[in-house]
């Protein structure tokens, strides 16, 4: 099993600019998320998914779209880059059965906006 | 609304010392799972330990060892005899019922960076 699998690992963008974070998982997992990690805050959650079809926001969705067509794949869009997006981006999936099970997280897109 | 707090941004210790990292949670719901994540240097984040709010055990595992307690809503976690390979961000993490809305989103500490130095 490859896991979580997130491209591109690293990304420059000037502000304005569209782009689409892919995350895809073959783990059969229902559940899948988007967080983003910043200097001294943690991870803060962007957007979740329970299973096709389904999405819903998390913390700070703003800025950010996500669909979710398969169960494999959980794509996020930028619409208008902006500087304060300069972030490293997880996605991560777990089984949807529990909130105990523990998420499995993708390596990390480096996102830098200028 | 859930909450994490990691106090300490950033701790140094010369290997083979004890160190605890500490974690303090907020939460309404009485069903919740608190988690601890490492991130080492090279950035992925790795599952280290999952304990629900039913079981107030304390649980060990080799040199890393976990202490829950619901009165101070704490989950401390202790390194002992730190190695340098024990550097990194650790993470405290929270996810609340999935009755409550609160199970679908795990929510983080803001990490303790952890240096242990020869």
């Amino acid at each position: 099993n490859a896991g979580v699998t997130q491209t591109p690992k690293f990304q420059v963008l000037k502000t304005g600019q569209s782009m689409t974070l892919q995350c895809a998982q073959d783990m059969n997992h229902e559940y899948m998320s988007w967080y983003r990690q910043d200097p001294g805050m943690g991870l803060r959650l962007i957007h979740y998914s329970v299973g096709a079809g389904i999405t819903d926001q998390g913390e700070v969705p703003n800025g950010y779209n996500v669909s979710r067509s398969t169960t494999e794949d959980f794509p996020l869009r930028l619409l208008s880059a902006a500087p304060s997006q300069t972030s490293v981006y997880f996605c991560a999936s777990r089984n949807l059965g529990q909130a105990s099970y523990e998420q499995y997280f993708g390596p990390g897109t480096r996102l830098t906006v200028t | 609304a859930q909450k994490v707090t990691q106090a300490q941004t950033e701790i140094s210790v010369v290997e083979k010392e004890d160190v605890t990292l500490d974690c303090v949670y907020e939460t309404r719901d009485t069903t919740y799972y608190l988690f601890w994540y490492k991130q080492p240097p090279s950035g992925e984040l790795v599952f280290l330990i999952r304990r629900n709010s039913f079981d107030e055990q304390n649980e060990i595992s080799g040199r890393y060892s976990w202490n829950f307690q619901k009165s101070t809503s704490s989950f401390n976690f202790t390194i002992t005899a730190s190695q340098v390979v024990d550097s990194a961000v650790y993470f405290c993490a929270l996810s609340g019922d999935i009755l409550t809305g609160g199970g679908n989103k795990l929510t983080f500490g803001t990490g303790t960076q952890l240096k242990v130095e020869l």
